[in-house]
């Protein structure tokens, strides 16, 4: 009954590999993201979609790239990993308020994923 | 645990008395506010929100008042337990992007610690 789930929860890899980390949401929402969480607990946006569509593309480097194959998942694929990618990585899920523009309800992330690049 | 050592601001209350946590947001568009309650080795895991045409909003054991002149949002918790122990962080979102989504803007977090 788990709401959005990530796999898998622990990534240790090498520099220079390419991994991917997998989202799915059960809500029924409309729109998903992707967040990253550092050492210091900041949490900030990388990417959101709405219905399969990239909406938000937060300057992130281009060896990220998700792929939204239908509105109930959102995937990261990350090339070339380094150092500094290592954080907690977490898929998020909303649904937006067709009667108002811009709000959502059901704002909801999964447990993270935590990658560790060594 | 995983928030040892962070240097995270830390509100240490005892267990039964009220904890309010603070939170000053940046963008004055913001129209849209949420709560979010982070246990260690977990997400982040949302406990209230509010709307900008609202100035306080109540839920089980939790109000969430929000000061739109100075910007400034806060979390109320009653009889604070010990499972109330985590991270705390308080996100703003402006309603752009056509509706079709909402970024958070996350907050630094704050360390609820409850004794016993």
């Amino acid at each position: 009954d788990t709401a959005v789930s990530q796999t898998p929860k622990y990534l240790v890899t090498q520099m220079g590999n390419d991994k991917s980390i997998k989202c799915e949401q059960n809500l029924g929402h409309d729109t998903m993201y992707w967040y990253k969480q550092d050492s210091k607990k900041f949490l900030k946006i990388m990417f959101s979609y709405n219905n399969k569509e990239l909406i938000i593309n937060e300057t992130v480097p281009n060896r990220f790239s998700p792929k939204s194959p239908d509105k109930a998942h959102l995937n990261l694929h990350i090339n070339s990993l380094e150092l500094g990618d290592s954080a907690v990585y977490f898929c998020a899920s909303s649904q937006q308020d067709e009667g108002y523009t811009g709000w959502s309800y059901g704002y909801t992330f999964g447990s993270g994923t935590r990658l560790t690049v060594v | 645990g995983e928030n040892v050592g962070l240097h995270l601001p830390t509100l240490s209350v005892q267990e039964g008395d009220n904890s309010i946590i603070n939170c000053a947001y940046s963008n004055s568009a913001s129209d849209y506010f949420i709560w979010y309650k982070q246990e260690s080795g977990k997400g982040p895991q949302f406990i209230i929100d509010i709307r900008s045409n609202m100035d306080k909003r109540q839920g089980q054991r939790v109000t969430v008042l929000l000061n739109k002149t100075v910007k400034h949002l806060s979390l109320q918790i009653a009889a604070t337990q010990p499972g109330d122990s985590a991270v705390y962080f308080c996100a703003e979102s402006t309603s752009n992007y056509g509706g079709a989504t909402n970024k958070l803007i996350f907050g630094t977090g704050t360390l609820l610690a409850v004794q016993p």
